[in-house]
């Protein structure tokens, strides 16, 4: 149980370009969905949080303009990447809370972006 | 500002040989602490939740306990397999949003 997917596992885009990232939880409901980033042997930033049909909630240095999210569902949250630059190449993993169970976060597999 | 510092950074064993990963904490009120395991170009995958100092839990080659200020996760007789990066976090008590903050991780490396 509680199995998060990521869509795409990889993906390499042009300079100035969007990309989207979904984030799905398979087998249960989630209350709260969470962004990170993470860079080459770095831990995991915490990038925003989101509820379903609530805007997100960003961590202080993340441009909300630069890295929409939308959590239109129980089961879908999705991060936009907007106008991407070669900076903001990094791994990108969600993670997502079981709705009325627990504390845990399960995570995503991960999103590997690569800007050029 | 809560803050988790784990250590080693990174650490070698030979297949068999016991040891134990460090993750100390300052948050304030705890409502849980939380391993990982990350292999290379995944997610973290959940371990264990404490919640209160004294609390043990195990999972196979794996046991993890907790103090009031630190936790450590003891690795008893590692495979290779075990090798991994570790992660720990904490959760506050009040995070409304039950936010994590992580460690920068340790690197276990099990040499056969």
């Amino acid at each position: 149980g509680a199995v998060v997917s990521q869509h795409p596992s990889w993906v390499i885009c042009k300079s100035g370009t969007s990309v989207k990232i979904e984030c799905r939880s398979l087998d249960f409901q989630a209350t709260t969905m969470f962004w990170y980033r993470q860079f080459p042997k770095q831990s995991l930033m915490l990038m925003a949080t989101s509820n379903e049909g609530s805007k997100a909630t960003y961590e202080q240095g993340v441009e909300k303009d630069k890295f929409l999210i939308n959590h239109a569902s129980l089961t879908l949250s999705t991060l936009t990447v907007t106008s991407a630059h070669p900076e903001d190449s990094s791994f990108y993993i969600c993670s997502a809370r079981v709705l009325g169970e627990g504390v845990e976060q399960y995570f995503g597999p991960g999103t590997r972006l690569t800007v050029t | 500002e809560d803050q988790v510092t784990q250590s080693p950074e990174a650490l070698r064993l030979q297949e068999g040989e016991s040891s134990s990963l460090n993750c100390s904490y300052t948050v304030s009120g705890l409502r849980g602490l939380f391993w990982y395991r990350q292999d290379p170009g995944k997610g973290p995958e959940f371990l264990f939740t404490l919640y209160s100092a004294g609390e043990e839990k195990e999972k196979e080659r794996l046991k993890a306990t907790l103090t009031k200020k630190e936790s450590f996760l003891h690795i008893t007789a590692p495979k290779p397999e075990d090798s991994a990066t570790y992660l720990c976090a904490v959760q506050a008590r009040g995070a409304g949003s039950y936010q994590l903050t992580f460690g920068k991780g340790t690197k276990l490396s099990v040499i056969p």
